[in-house]
């Protein structure tokens, strides 16, 4: 079973609006961490946001932030007031707490946005 | 530089031939990994070290070898190249297992077998 879904190959939005990008996630474990990763054309992964099974509040980066509803294993990823640089793929990925796994992190098959003018 | 470097970065290869992707790391991080990305699949873990001489396999480690003799190094070799092993190839370190603690990504390796 897959451990991370990302549901949405492809999302469009227009500049300055907000998108949502799902992410569901499939764990046992009580302790785990949800990570988003940006992918540009050039191929780099940068780092975007994180959030701990544990934090009561959603985790927010400047215009990212985390919609995380632990009941339903959603682990969504908001843009707000997108920009043309925002066009990338995103990938959403989880690490689990067992020490077994060596803080490996799984990864869904990720999002590619296209924000237009 | 600091951070974390991979060379190649452009690579092509024959059917059979023996290829080494390095990885190297200026952070003293005790885990790193090597991922593979192919469309359609996101990134999929290959070999993860702990330490230095602390190596396991990931989810497709089938015709790839590791070594980790120094703490900032994980190179990955292939041992006889087949096809589908043309992919994007990552490099990741990390200071801890811990949830919270960032992987950074190098810049990848592109390897085309032909």
């Amino acid at each position: 079973a897959q451990k991370i879904t990302q549901t949405q190959p492809g999302m469009f939005v227009q500049e300055k609006e907000a998108v949502t990008l799902d992410c569901t996630y499939d764990t046992s474990d009580q302790s785990y961490g949800l990570f988003w990763y940006k992918q540009p054309s050039s191929g780099e992964m940068i780092f975007l946001i994180y959030q701990g099974s544990y934090d009561e509040q959603n985790a927010t980066e400047g215009r990212y932030s985390l919609n995380f509803q632990k009941a339903r294993k959603s682990a969504n990823l908001v843009i707000s007031a997108s920009q043309l640089g925002d066009s990338a793929m995103y990938f959403c990925a989880m690490r689990e707490g067992r020490g077994s796994t060596l803080g490996r992190l799984y990864f869904g098959r990720g999002t590619q946005l296209t924000v237009w003018p | 530089d600091a951070g974390i470097t991979q060379s190649p970065r452009y690579k092509i290869t024959e059917t059979g031939r023996q290829v080494t992707l390095m990885c190297h790391q200026t952070w003293s991080h005790s885990y790193m990994f090597w991922y593979r990305q192919d469309l359609g699949h996101g990134l999929r873990l290959i070999y993860y070290s702990a330490a230095a001489d602390i190596t396991d396999k990931g989810e497709v480690p089938d015709g790839y070898v590791v070594s980790r003799s120094k703490t900032e190094n994980f190179p990955l070799t292939l041992e006889s190249a087949t096809r589908s092993q043309t992919s994007v190839y990552f490099c990741a370190s990390s200071e801890r297992a811990a949830n919270h603690y960032e992987q950074y990504f190098g810049p990848g390796t592109r390897l085309t077998v032909t």
